[in-house]
């Protein structure tokens, strides 16, 4: 069965720097790939998702992620977080044929104003 | 349109009670998925209901169990509710496996 490592459990930033939060997972065949957010107070939200195509996924808010089959990675990143952006992001996968998403344990991120 | 709904928003239960959560999809949607989520942890599926049918089961015990009613909503029922099944449950809607549109979930807490 898959399951999904997320390497930070909690980051800090400042407004302005970059981010790249890890996602490994362990499936060896064919794979949907997503990261949602959940801000302070709110549903899950899907931030992008992978099905097939280019590895190079962008999703809402600037977020982008790039799939490499090689290292089983879907890191999220983005260039410039802000303020608003402080929330709790979880890397998510499952085969195309099961329903059953394994979520990661969740990176929260804080941006300091 | 209104997104997934469900109620209620918190719950406190005894232990070896039972319980009932409720889910309605986003407008739409026909396929309902559950999940608990332990503090500090990632969403877990429970189950997926589709056609009114259990399509898909997580690794959780016979106590928990469900139902999905003609116009998709669905419930999620525990029995012999035990302390480690404090946790928020979410319900999820797709359109069959598309997307899945989360709500902001049940707080169940045992004591």
């Amino acid at each position: 069965a898959q399951s999904v490592s997320q390497h930070n459990h909690h980051v800090i930033l400042s407004e302005a720097a970059s981010l790249e939060l890890g996602c490994n997972y362990s499936y060896g065949g064919t794979v949907n790939l997503f990261w949602y957010v959940q801000y302070p107070g709110q549903h899950l939200q899907l931030l992008l998702k992978y099905f097939s195509g280019d590895p190079l996924v962008k999703g809402i808010k600037g977020f982008e992620a790039e799939f490499i089959k090689s290292k089983f990675s879907f890191n999220l990143r983005k260039p410039s977080v802000q303020w608003s952006d402080t929330a709790e992001y979880f890397c998510a996968v499952n085969a195309p044929w099961d329903n059953d998403m394994r979520f990661g344990a969740g990176t929260r991120l804080t941006v300091k104003p | 349109d209104a997104g997934v709904t469900q109620s209620p928003t918190h719950l406190i239960k005894t232990r070896g009670q039972q319980v009932t959560l409720r889910c309605s999809p986003k407008s739409g949607h026909d396929t309902v998925s559950w999940y608990q989520q332990a503090l500090g942890q990632g969403p877990q599926f429970i189950f997926q209901y589709y056609e009114e049918e259990e399509r898909q089961r997580g690794n959780f015990p016979d106590r928990f169990s469900g139902h999905q009613f003609p116009n998709y909503s669905s419930e999620l029922n525990v029995n012999a509710l035990l302390l480690g099944d404090s946790a928020l449950y979410l319900c999820a809607s797709s359109l069959r496996q598309n997307e899945q549109y989360f709500g902001p979930g049940t707080r169940l807490t045992v004591t």
